[in-house]
């Protein structure tokens, strides 16, 4: 089975701040890992992903994530926040794609950008 | 432009009734799911279905239930026997392929408060 911790619920920073939301999971098998990000009262939209190969991984808006296996992390960095990037972040683990090949989500952190 | 599209946005429903969420899809995917979001809960998966006229139970499937007549529509409806309906339901879509990676794409969601 395959699990998904992001430690804390809230994170805050000041503009212009760096950013970092960790990511840690469980998995049987190479891992697919994702991060989504969610405005409010909005649907969930893929920020970035890693399959295979490269494992430092860029993704829209300034995000990127390095996959470290021997700690088994995919935290989400962006050097410097911008109030825009207000929204709560979700890290997701998958099994190699295939019809039977579901997300397990993490439960969230949410993102305050102070001015 | 494909994308999917849920309705209503907010619904309001009074004990002991029962609801359909409804979720249109024109991207073509094969794969559709249906997700609870609490709040610092995370996102549950409660079905999902990968061909028409067939569907599997998610992790919280209880007091709901779907169907998929048409690849591209997978209503959900909220029985009288969910205990605790309220909250954010999101609908997603991907293509089953098994070259790529498990990428969903979501709706904007459904608020579904009881009165």
């Amino acid at each position: 089975a395959q699990s998904v911790t992001q430690l804390g619920s809230h994170v805050s920073v000041s503009e212009g701040a760096l950013v970092l939301l960790r990511c840690n999971y469980s998995s049987s098998v190479p891992p697919y890992l994702f991060w989504y990000v969610q405005y409010p009262n909005q649907g969930l939209q893929l920020l970035l992903k890693y399959t295979t190969g490269a494992t430092l991984v860029k993704g829209i808006n300034g995000f990127e994530a390095e996959f470290k296996k021997s700690e088994t992390s995919f935290h989400l960095t962006k050097p410097s926040a911008h109030m825009s990037d207000a929204a709560e972040y979700f890290c997701a683990v998958s099994d190699p794609p295939g019809a039977n090949s579901k997300l397990t989500f993490g439960k969230g952190i949410t993102l305050s950008v102070r001015p | 432009d494909g994308g999917i599209t849920q309705s209503p946005k907010y619904l309001f429903r009074k004990e002991g009734q029962n609801v359909t969420l409804s979720c249109e899809q024109n991207l073509n995917h094969d794969a559709m799911y249906w997700y609870r979001q609490d709040p610092g809960q995370g996102l549950r998966l409660i079905y999902y279905s990968q061909i028409v006229n067939d569907f599997q139970k998610g992790d919280i499937a209880e007091g709901y239930s779907v169907s998929r007549e048409k690849k591209e529509s997978f209503p959900l409806t909220v029985t009288s026997a969910q205990k605790n309906p309220t909250a954010f339901y999101l609908c997603a879509s991907r293509a089953l392929q098994s070259s790529g990676a498990n990428v969903l794409t979501f709706g904007a969601g459904s608020r579904l408060t009881v009165l």
